[in-house]
């Protein structure tokens, strides 16, 4: 199984603000994953990225943004954060080409005031 | 469009017995399913997944079963604990080489001790 980080657990933030949502694995995934969850409702994927200095928009458009300069590092970027984002992010990645399962992360619940 | 839906969105169950959660996916393509547990305020953890050549896999006190005929899904938990509480998800791969998962919209099971 992958180790996957997410930091921040729980962040609660003002209308406006910027904020960054950290995701870093350190079993050298090349495929790595954001979805949007709201409370008891199904994953949205709203980014992916097959490799380093490859990101994809998901099937859930977001007004976020990612970036992946490194294999383990794929953080999430939101510039101006309002009340519609509050929902819960994971973060996941999978192995390698022929293993599709994807390991998750614990999640950053956001509330955006 | 293509989704991957559940029968039930809610499961109630004694300690002891045996629980059966459904799955309909609607995409003839997919050739790869997964199912997912969510325990509150974590991230979903791989419980077992079944590739599209097959009818019957076995885990530990859990099976998969994929009938491609009804396009049906289901997981089995034999001899449910109360550990055993939570959302399951099961997504699948819509074939391809497009490496995402489609995620259905969860059942919660809860088991009364």
């Amino acid at each position: 199984e992958a180790d996957i980080y997410q930091t921040p657990r729980y962040l609660v933030i003002g209308t406006g603000k910027k904020i960054t949502l950290e995701c870093s694995q350190t079993m050298g995934h090349d495929k790595m994953y954001w979805y949007q969850q709201d409370p008891g409702m199904e994953l949205h994927l709203i980014h992916y990225s097959y490799g380093v200095n490859s990101t994809e928009k998901g099937d859930l458009s977001s007004e976020s943004t990612v970036s992946r300069i490194r294999t383990e590092h794929f953080p999430l970027t939101l510039e101006s954060a309002r009340p519609s984002h509050t929902s819960q992010y994971l973060c996941a990645s999978r192995p390698w080409d022929y293993q599709e399962t994807q390991y998750f992360g614990p999640g950053t619940r956001l509330l955006v005031l | 469009g293509e989704s991957v839906g559940l029968h039930l969105p809610t499961l109630s169950v004694q300690e002891g017995d045996n629980s059966i959660i459904n799955c309909a996916y609607s995409n003839s393509a997919s050739d790869y399913f997964i199912w997912y547990k969510q325990e509150s305020g974590k991230g979903p953890q791989f419980i077992i997944d079944i590739r599209s050549n097959m009818d019957k896999r076995q885990g530990q006190r859990v099976t998969v079963l994929l009938n491609k005929t009804v396009k049906h899904l289901s997981l089995q938990i034999a001899a449910t604990q109360p550990g055993d509480s939570a959302v399951y998800f099961c997504a699948e791969n819509s074939g391809g080489s497009n490496y995402k998962l489609t995620f259905g919209k969860g059942t919660l099971l809860t088991v009364n001790p």
